[in-house]
């Protein structure tokens, strides 16, 4: 059975304020997905990776994804208020069915 | 912007009752998902579906559960028989084939309570 484990669970931070998020599993996935749910709210796609290594950057956000394919982590610079929310995980292996983490909850304060 | 829609947005039954949930997944995709998150839990596969078959489904998808896609736009989920524990939120997803990253799209949900 795959796993995904997110670290932290919660993060609670300063506006202006660098962050990383943590996405780790024990099984080489075939893509990762991140996702940010808002309360009451469907999974919003933010980015795909697929490639030991990838780096994608989304405004404020950088993704990347482990050389070997295992783990993956978000990094938000300067984090403004509409960055709270929770922050999802999603990975796929050998199916394109989609294991979920536990998810980051992020709460920015001004 | 296309986006999955999903109706409706709240139903509550009584044990025992059949439930329908109502997914139009975005246009021109042609896989389609049915997650599920319970309150303060992750969000869990239900069942994939392709080529008007399930492609594959989880333990949670037992005999009480059915998906169908009725016309060319819509897409359900059926309980036939739902229990307190099918309380959840169900989030139907839907992804295009010609992208082979597997980049799923969710709708908004439907919150289901059982009495």
């Amino acid at each position: 059975t795959q796993l995904l484990e997110q670290s932290p669970q919660f993060l609670s931070i300063q506006e202006g304020e660098n962050l990383t998020v943590y996405c780790n599993s024990s099984s080489v996935f075939s893509s990762l997905q991140w996702y940010r749910q808002e309360p009451g709210e469907g999974p919003v796609l933010l980015v795909t990776v697929v490639t030991g290594g990838e780096v994608k950057k989304l405004k404020r956000l950088t993704f990347q994804f482990g050389d070997a394919r295992k783990d993956s982590s978000l990094h938000i610079t300067a984090a403004q208020t509409g960055d709270t929310g929770l922050y999802l995980c999603a990975g796929a292996w050998n199916t394109d069915k989609l294991i979920f983490g536990t998810g980051t909850r992020l709460q920015v304060f001004p | 912007e296309p986006e999955v829609t999903q109706t409706p947005s709240h139903q509550v039954t009584q044990m025992g009752q059949e439930v329908i949930l109502r997914c139009v997944p975005i246009s021109n995709h042609l896989y389609f998902y049915w997650y599920r998150q319970i309150l303060g839990q992750k969000v869990e596969f239900l069942v994939s579906f392709y080529n008007n078959e399930i492609s594959e489904k989880s333990e949670i998808f037992d005999d009480q559960f059915s998906v169908e896609r009725p016309d060319g736009s819509n897409f359900t989920l059926k309980i036939r028989s739902t229990k307190l524990e099918d309380s959840a939120m169900y989030f139907c997803a839907s992804r295009n084939a010609r992208f082979s990253y597997n980049e799923q799209f969710f709708g908004p949900g439907t919150r289901l309570t059982v009495l």
